[in-house]
C-alpha cells in the first residue's frame, strides 16, 4: 500500500490568484495522476504525473492552467493558475504503486478542497 | 467521457440490510474497480475485479462482473451506519495508453439509517 499526504486539505482563494497542491507518498511509486472532482460530480482526471518530464494531460486540460511537477517518484506538485470561481472543486492525487497483478490499483490522497471567491 | 455509470445515484437503507449498487460500462475492459469516499475527502480501494473474473468476495463485499452485458454490481451485506459513503466504479480509460487511468462514474450515495 501507500500513504499519502496531500497538502493543503483545504484554501479558498481570490479569483485571478494560483495555487500549488503537493503530494507526497510514503515510498517510490511508478505512476502519480491528478483528478479534479467538481461539486457533487464524479472525478475526472487531469494529467498523469511523468518523473523527470512534462506531465500527460488529458482532454480539456491544459499545462499553462494546470502546471505539475514531479521532480521524483514520492512527490509530485499541481497549481491550478489564474483561478476562476469555475475552479472550486476537490482535487485529488493517486498512485499506482507497482504494475503487477495485487500492486496495480490505485490510492488516494484525502483531497484539497478549493474554493475560489 | 464518462465510461461507468452507477446505479441507483442514492440508496437509503436501515442498518442491517443489504444493499446493491450496479455499475455499466461501454466498451471492453481488463479490470473494474470499486471504491468508496466519505463525504467529499479521499478515495478508498475495496476491490478489483479482473475481465476473467465472474465474482469476488472481500469480507461484507461481494462484486460480480458481467462482461457480456457490461456491467457490475456491489453487494455490501449486513450494512452499518460506517457504510454511509458515496460509492463509484472505476474502469481504464478510454482511449487507452495506460491500464492504469481511471474513469469514474458518477456514483451510488448510501445512506445507512441507523
Amino acid at each position: 500500500s501507500a500513504v499519502i499526504s496531500q497538502k493543503p486539505s483545504r484554501d479558498i482563494c481570490q479569483r485571478g490568484t494560483s495555487l500549488t497542491i503537493q503530494c507526497q507518498v510514503d515510498s517510490q511509486v511508478t505512476m502519480m495522476f491528478w483528478y479534479r472532482q467538481q461539486p457533487g460530480q464524479s472525478l475526472t482526471l487531469i494529467a498523469t504525473a511523468n518523473q523527470g518530464s512534462e506531465a500527460t494531460y488529458e482532454s480539456g486540460f491544459v499545462i499553462d492552467k494546470f502546471p505539475i511537477s514531479r521532480p521524483n517518484l514520492t512527490f509530485s506538485t499541481l497549481t491550478v493558475s489564474n483561478m476562476s470561481p469555475e475552479d472550486s472543486s476537490i482535487y485529488l492525487c493517486s498512485v499506482v504503486v507497482g504494475l503487477a497483478p495485487g500492486r496495480d490499483i490505485q490510492y488516494f490522497g484525502a483531497g484539497t478542497r478549493l474554493s475560489v471567491l | 467521457s464518462q465510461q461507468g455509470e452507477e446505479d441507483p445515484q442514492a440508496l437509503s437503507i436501515q442498518e442491517g440490510e443489504n444493499a446493491t449498487m450496479n455499475c455499466s460500462y461501454k466498451t471492453s475492459i481488463n479490470n473494474l474497480q470499486w471504491y468508496r469516499q466519505n463525504s467529499g475527502r479521499g478515495l478508498v480501494h475495496l476491490i478489483l475485479i479482473r475481465s476473467n473474473e465472474r465474482e469476488k468476495h472481500s469480507g461484507r463485499l461481494r462484486v460480480t462482473l458481467d462482461t457480456s452485458k457490461k456491467s457490475s454490481s456491489l453487494l455490501i451485506t449486513a450494512s452499518r451506519a460506517a457504510d454511509t459513503a458515496s460509492y463509484f466504479c472505476a474502469t481504464p480509460f478510454l482511449g487507452g495508453g495506460s491500464n492504469y487511468k481511471l474513469t469514474f462514474g458518477k456514483g451510488t450515495l448510501l445512506t445507512v439509517n441507523p
